[in-house]
């Protein structure tokens, strides 16, 4: 079965630091850029940062950039997003998804559309 | 950045109705538009992709269209498996964007 499991989330002090993950399976891994998407009833859906297949290229979105670290392990199917001086406006429900795009790996840019999603796991940033 | 509104936030129809959602860029699109499904506590679902293109496994009663600033996402016929809330998503190699999502319910 093709599907995405996110871990890690969890109720973190302001200034804190967390560390997700997301395990795939039952597609090559390797071959997909992959995002962090995040949700809260107030912004609603908002892109996070996204990751090469390869692991060799990043990017984030300007509101987690020099915070937020994303990383994959192509040996154990496996994203990471350490999260790190966590503001109260980081609380959210954070989505590991596929890009839609299959390039084998070899996309120098993402698509930005997400054919798979995981089912999310809540950060809560407080006191 | 380009702002996604829908219109309209929530919406009441009957089983077998025809029913339009309709999603406004701030400036004239060049760019990809999709689709997502997200029922209660569940991960948003891809319904629609490149503004038109239907996702493999989703209903033929779904379908896209627009260009430019306007954009619609049209149920032929609703099933009450289609109660959700539906979010348009404009999307490039560099950003992407959603819109606030749009209430569906049963009559």
């Amino acid at each position: 079965e093709v599907q995405l499991v996110e871990s890690g989330g969890g109720l973190v002090q302001p200034g804190g630091s967390l560390r997700l993950s997301c395990a795939a399976s039952g597609f090559t891994f390797s071959r997909y850029w992959m995002h962090w998407v995040r949700q809260t009833p107030g912004k609603g859906l908002v892109w996070v940062s996204a990751i090469k297949g390869d692991g060799s290229s990043t990017t984030y979105a300007d509101s987690v950039k020099g915070r937020f670290t994303i990383s994959r392990d192509n040996t154990k199917n496996t994203l990471y997003l350490q999260m790190n001086s966590l503001r109260a406006g980081d609380t959210a429900v954070y989505y590991c998804a596929r890009d839609w795009a299959d390039c084998g790996g070899d996309c120098y840019l993402p698509a930005m559309a997400f054919d798979m999603w995981g089912q999310g796991t809540m950060v809560t940033v407080s006191s | 950045d380009i702002q996604m509104t829908q219109s309209p936030s929530t919406l009441s129809a009957s089983v077998g109705d025809r029913v339009t959602i309709t999603c406004r860029a701030s400036q004239s699109l060049n760019t990809w538009l999709a689709w997502y499904q997200q029922k209660p506590g569940k991960a948003p679902k891809l319904l629609i992709y490149m503004t038109s293109s239907l996702e493999s496994g989703v209903p033929s009663r779904f379908s896209g269209s627009g260009s430019g600033t306007e954009f619609t996402l049209t149920i032929s016929s609703l099933q009450p498996d289609d109660v959700a809330t539906y979010y348009c998503q404009h999307y490039n190699s560099y950003s992407c964007s959603f819109g606030q999502g749009t209430k569906l319910e049963i009559k």
